[in-house]
C-alpha cells in the first residue's frame, strides 16, 4: 500500500516571495504519477501539477515547479511570485501507473495562506 | 454547465433521514468517483464506476448506497447515517482508470452534516 505525508498542517507567505510545500511518500512501486492539488476555498480541487516516476527532469507549470527526489521519495512543490489567489489546501497525491482504477492516495494536505 | 457539478452544495440532515447526492459531469468522461474529505485527514476513495459499472468499493458501509444510471450521472443514497459520516463529498470524472493515467476533476463538493 501507498502512503503520501505532508507534514506541514499550515504555511503562511508574503504575496510575490516563494514557498515550497513539502510530501514525502512510500512505495515499493517503481512506476507512478505524483501530482498536487489545489482546493481553493470554494471546494473546487484542480490540479495544478504532475510528475511522472520515470522522469529526471522535474515538471513545471509556469510558476509552479516541483522537486522531484525518487531516491528520497520526496516531492516538493515551489511557488514562485506567490499571489493572492494561490491561497489554498494545497494536497500531494500519489498514483500507480499500472492496474486498475488509476487510484489516488492522498496526503492530508497543506493550508497554504498569502498574505498581502 | 461546464466540468463537474454536484448538488446540493449544502445539506444537514437527521440520523434517520433518506437523502441523495447527485454529481453530473459534462466532458464525455467514463469513470465517476465518490470521496470523502474529513478535517484533518486524507481525501478517502469511496467508490469507483467505469463505464456505469462498479469496479471498486473501498470497504464503504452500506448507509451510503452509489447509483450510476450513465457515465455522466453519479448518485450516492444516504440512509440512516451517524454525526462521524459529517463530511465533504467530493465526486470526480475522468476519461479511464487503467491502461494510463487518467487527470481527474473533481466537482465542489457537498457539505454533509448528520445531526
Amino acid at each position: 500500500a501507498q502512503t503520501v505525508t505532508q507534514s506541514q498542517p499550515e504555511m503562511s507567505v508574503q504575496e510575490a516571495e516563494t514557498v515550497t510545500l513539502s510530501c514525502t511518500y512510500d512505495t515499493s512501486e517503481s512506476n507512478y504519477y505524483l501530482f498536487w492539488y489545489k482546493q481553493p476555498p470554494s471546494r473546487q480541487m484542480i490540479l495544478v501539477i504532475r510528475q511522472e516516476a520515470y522522469k529526471q527532469q522535474n515538471a513545471t507549470e509556469n510558476r509552479f515547479s516541483v522537486n522531484f527526489q525518487k531516491a528520497a521519495k520526496s516531492f516538493s512543490l515551489k511557488i514562485s511570485d506567490s499571489q493572492l489567489g494561490d491561497t489554498a489546501m494545497y494536497f500531494c497525491a500519489f498514483m500507480k501507473k499500472t492496474g486498475a482504477n488509476s487510484k489516488l492516495t492522498f496526503g492530508k494536505g497543506i493550508t497554504l495562506s498569502v498574505r498581502p | 454547465e461546464t466540468g463537474v457539478t454536484q448538488t446540493p452544495r449544502h445539506l444537514v440532515m437527521g440520523m434517520t433521514n433518506k437523502k441523495s447526492l447527485k454529481c453530473e459531469q459534462h466532458l464525455g468522461h467514463n469513470a465517476m468517483y465518490w470521496y470523502k474529505q474529513s478535517a484533518k485527514k486524507p481525501l478517502e476513495l469511496m467508490f469507483v464506476y467505469n463505464f456505469k459499472e462498479q469496479t471498486e468499493n473501498n470497504s464503504v458501509p452500506s448507509r451510503f448506497s452509489p447509483e450510476c444510471p450513465n457515465s455522466s450521472h453519479l448518485f450516492l443514497h444516504l440512509h440512516t447515517l451517524q454525526p462521524e459520516d459529517s463530511a465533504l463529498y467530493l465526486c470526480a470524472s475522468s476519461y479511464g482508470t487503467s491502461g494510463g493515467v487518467y487527470e481527474q476533476y473533481f466537482g465542489p463538493g457537498t457539505r454533509l452534516t448528520v445531526t
